[in-house]
């Protein structure tokens, strides 16, 4: 099983700045990595596929990268709704597909 | 607009099974599979498994292997996800995602299943 590990656990970032998230896999998973965004009550959303897409109707602020074991998701400009928990995961090797314990964006 | 609905809470007692439905509308539902995810109360999300809705085919989490059936009605454009000898620790919200290729792009709103004597 490939283990998704993400950092930091929590971040604390204000309105207007660039906001960095990290996911490491335990081994490649290529560029077969998506990025979730999910608020309180909600469903996650889906932000990122293939490390580094946009999904349809995501704000160009989102950005990923990375391949094989490092990723990166990066919000350029912190807006009021991008407080939430971010989840990456990835979908190379399976069973099973998996998540990362994911990272908390709060307001500093 | 493409949307996944999913039937309504439950709650159960231990060792009972529950069934919860995802139906499907907007898009030609056996075209994409669809993946099941668990969330417990204030924890991450868990993988439970995919099925195709092309061809019913499935692959599993082997954490559920022995307890969970998925399978699809693709007359009606449902899919279901039925988890049995179910335990305390079973409580969560339960998710279907359409998938595409491995990336799930709708969600259902969510199913919360309780499991309490």
């Amino acid at each position: 099983e490939i283990v998704m590990t993400q950092s930091p656990a929590t971040l604390s970032v204000s309105p207007g700045e660039r906001a960095t998230l990290s996911c490491r896999a335990s081994q490649s998973v290529s560029s077969s990595l998506a990025w979730y965004q999910q608020k309180p009550g909600q469903a996650p959303r889906l932000l990122i596929y293939g490390a580094s897409t946009r999904a349809t109707g995501i704000p160009a602020r989102f950005s990923g990268s990375g391949s094989g074991t490092e990723f990166t998701l990066t919000i350029s400009s912190l807006q009021s709704e991008d407080f939430a928990v971010y989840y990456c995961q990835q979908y190379n090797n399976w069973p099973p597909w998996t998540f990362g314990q994911g990272t908390k964006v709060e307001i500093k | 607009q493409v949307q996944l609905v999913q039937s309504g809470a439950e709650v159960k007692k231990p060792g009972a099974s529950v069934k919860v439905s995802c139906k499907a509308s907007g898009y030609t539902f056996n075209s994409y599979g669809i993946t099941w995810v668990r969330q417990a109360p204030g924890q991450g999300l868990e993988w439970m498994g995919w099925i195709s809705a092309y061809n019913g085919n499935t692959n599993y989490a082997q954490k559920f292997q022995d307890r969970v059936t998925m399978t699809t009605d693709t007359s009606t454009s449902t899919a279901y996800m039925e988890l049995r000898s179910l335990r305390s620790d079973d409580t969560a919200v339960y998710y279907c995602a359409r998938t595409y290729y491995g990336a799930f792009d709708i969600w259902g709103q969510g199913t919360m299943v309780t499991v309490s004597s």
